[in-house]
């Protein structure tokens, strides 16, 4: 069976630090990832999404970046961390024939002081 | 452009009550509809998916959706609501999937925060 893993779980950070969320997928190839952020009393919104290795599509400009380093492996970070950047960060994969479903993370709780 | 309408962004019922939660949906193709759970501090889990086959659709946990095209509508039933049921129910629909390419993502809805009350 399939299972999809981030970390870390819970993270503190000080205004102006690198971020560093590692999401990876195991039981199945070449799945499209996914990351959302979850902002208090708000929806979830699609940052990035990836089809491959390599591939990343942005959805809205902003002080984060992601990378896809391997088939199942899928990195957000940044360089210097705004207060408003805090948020819950979910990560989710799909597969490449379903019919749209996705299947997400445990999610990771990121506060910027 | 696809999108989805949450309408009641807090619902509180009784216990053994019907649950009624609703979405509206936007969509210039056939959609595809979810309806995810989400437990605080947790990630979102898929509650039951319309695809485009039956319009009655029913997920885990007693929940079921009725796909209603001419009403652009996929709400979300339970007829007796379990104090296990409060969480935050979001609404999403498939967008690109009618393309090549595999480029596909899900755009939600605000969501809903059910209330269950002894």
């Amino acid at each position: 069976s399939q299972t999809i893993h981030q970390w870390p779980a819970t993270l503190v950070q000080p205004v102006g630090s690198p971020l560093s969320l590692e999401c990876t997928v195991e039981g199945t190839s070449n799945p499209n990832l996914y990351w959302y952020r979850q902002a208090a009393g708000r929806g979830l919104q699609l940052l990035f999404y990836s089809v491959g290795i390599g591939q990343i599509s942005s959805e809205v400009p902003q002080n984060l970046s992601a990378s896809r380093p391997q088939d199942r492996q899928f990195i957000l970070s940044s360089k210097k961390l705004l207060l408003s950047d805090s948020g819950f960060y979910l990560c989710a994969w799909r597969k490449r024939e379903a019919t749209g479903e996705l299947f997400f993370g445990e999610g990771s709780r990121l506060t910027v002081l | 452009a696809q999108s989805v309408t949450q309408l009641g962004s807090h619902v509180s019922v009784s216990e053994g009550a019907l649950v009624l939660l609703r979405c509206n949906y936007s969509s210039s193709v056939p959609p595809y509809l979810f309806w995810y759970v989400q437990y605080p501090n947790q990630g979102l889990q898929l509650l039951l998916k319309y695809t485009s086959a039956a319009t009655l659709v029913k997920g885990i946990n007693g929940f079921e959706a009725e796909f209603k095209k001419s009403e652009t509508s996929f709400h979300l039933t339970k007829p007796s609501a379990h104090m296990s049921d409060a969480a935050e129910y979001f609404c999403a629909v498939s967008v690109g999937l009618e393309f090549s390419g595999g480029y596909n993502k899900l755009i939600f809805g605000a969501g809903t925060r059910l209330a269950v009350h002894p």
